[in-house]
């Protein structure tokens, strides 16, 4: 199994332009989590799905974020319009239902707002 | 509450000495506590997990233990290697209402470092 997949691995942008960052969850998981990863805040939750069902938007931070799970293979986290603050590292991770079970997380995209 | 702690921020052992890294929580609810493991560049791994009906895990050199009344569990990393020098998360995870959805708060981290 490959994994996790995140793409891009990284992405600079201009302020104000729109983001998607994409994730492919490994087969036969049925959560996947969105992180975004700073140093003065480390892993914070975004939102997780649970069988392509948003079950916790409540870290998404603002509304100019915006997850979707079309499928059971893919996902993406979208910024529109990006800012500067929104600069971070964002992981993807995807765990099985079953309960005591650990979540893989992808390499992350290193996302740079300039 | 969902919150977990961990202490301390950055830590520096010399090689073959004990790194010790704490963690505690307040919602007893958590009934699953992973370590991660993260080297620069790459996305945290799973090292070693303990469930609150043990009061240690121990795996090769590395040892969780647990204490469910004071609401604390810590990782020990003995003969530590400058091969360990990393960022260690604790986490805790939590089933929810709805079916089998699980969330994990992760702590905010412990830079260590293991000198040669």
């Amino acid at each position: 199994d490959a994994g996790v997949i995140q793409s891009p691995r990284h992405e600079v942008t201009e302020m104000g332009q729109e983001v998607t960052l994409r994730c492919k969850p490994i087969s036969g998981h049925n959560s996947l989590f969105w992180y975004r990863q700073t140093m003065m805040r480390g892993l914070e939750l975004l939102i997780y799905f649970n069988n392509n069902v948003p079950i916790d938007d409540s870290g998404m931070p603002e509304d100019r974020f915006s997850a979707k799970m079309p499928n059971a293979s893919f996902s993406t986290l979208k910024i529109q319009p990006s800012e500067p603050r929104d600069s971070a590292v964002y992981f993807c991770a995807s765990r099985r239902g079953d309960p005591n079970t650990e979540a893989f997380f992808g390499q992350g995209t290193r996302l740079t707002v300039v | 509450q969902q919150q977990v702690k961990q202490s301390p921020q950055s830590l520096i052992v010399q090689k073959g000495g004990i790194s010790i890294i704490n963690c505690a929580y307040e919602n007893t609810a958590f009934d699953y506590f992973p370590w991660y493991q993260q080297f620069p560049g790459k996305g945290p791994a799973l090292l070693i997990a303990i469930r609150p009906d043990v009061s240690e895990k121990k795996e090769g050199r590395f040892t969780i233990s647990f204490n469910k009344s004071a609401k604390q569990f810590s990782l020990h990393i003995m003969d530590s290697q400058p091969g360990d020098s990393a960022t260690y998360f604790c986490a805790a995870s939590i089933r929810l209402s709805s079916g089998s959805a699980r969330q994990l708060t992760f702590g905010s981290g412990t830079q260590l470092t293991v000198l040669p």
